[in-house]
């Protein structure tokens, strides 16, 4: 079983829709949640991170982590063509330890 | 800055073949990590190093995959030899201990195709 698991899609909405990406874990060490995003043929960017359980919210992104079920989310509100992407939950047990990424789940918004 | 930069983007070689990827992390990080990137495993890490020194090789595949980081600002991933098998992207990342947790910065990747 992967440490990280994530579904691969891909997940084709149309624009204005509202997008949840999700990710389960393993292991309960694990203390630092992102999201990267990946657009194609090009490195991961960081989206957002959280530390611990909790809400985070910046824009029309916001990142919800709930550590009793090892379970994170990623909601994307009014969806643009520009979200198009791979978005990939990464996680860590401290700063600057290994990062360990889910699959990736690719998007699609459609105009 | 200019990121990580990683040369070349664009490999293709025939089976037993070898490889060497570069990396130039950004100046001043102290973290530099290798990963590989194909569509069946995802985003794997191979190795990460720590103020030049490696801290963690248990993704390195197998013998025929080795890394170095002689100084700071460069580091290299080689193949000897290299399979069919090995094709992927190879992602360079770099970070700063006690900045923005989890932040990684990516390069652009190698794409390495083997015949």
């Amino acid at each position: 079983q992967k440490e990280v698991e994530q579904d691969p899609g891909p997940l084709s909405v149309p624009e204005g829709a509202i997008v949840s990406l999700n990710c389960t874990y393993s292991n309960s060490a694990f203390q630092y949640f992102m999201w990267y995003r990946q657009y194609s043929r090009k490195g991961p960017e960081l989206l957002m991170y959280t530390y611990s359980s909790g809400n985070k919210e910046d824009g029309r992104f916001t990142a919800q982590v709930d550590k009793s079920s090892k379970y994170i989310s990623l909601f994307i509100r009014d969806s643009q063509p520009s979200d198009s992407a791979t978005y990939l939950c990464a996680m860590t047990k401290n700063q600057g330890g290994k990062l360990i990424f889910g699959q990736g789940t690719e998007l699609s918004v459609k105009p | 800055d200019a990121g990580v930069i990683q040369s070349p983007r664009h490999e293709v070689t025939e089976m037993g073949q070898e490889v060497t990827l570069r990396c130039k992390p950004i100046s001043g990080h102290d973290y530099l990590f290798w990963y590989r990137q194909t569509m069946m495993r995802g985003l794997e890490l191979l190795i990460y190093f720590n103020n030049n020194v490696p801290i963690d090789d248990s993704g390195m595949p197998e013998d025929r995959f080795s890394a170095k980081m002689p100084n700071a600002s460069f580091s290299t991933l080689k193949i000897q030899p290299s399979e069919p098998r090995d094709s992927a992207v190879y992602f360079c990342a770099s970070s700063l201990a006690g900045g923005r947790t989890g932040e990684l910065f990516f390069g652009e990747g190698s794409r390495l195709t083997v015949l």
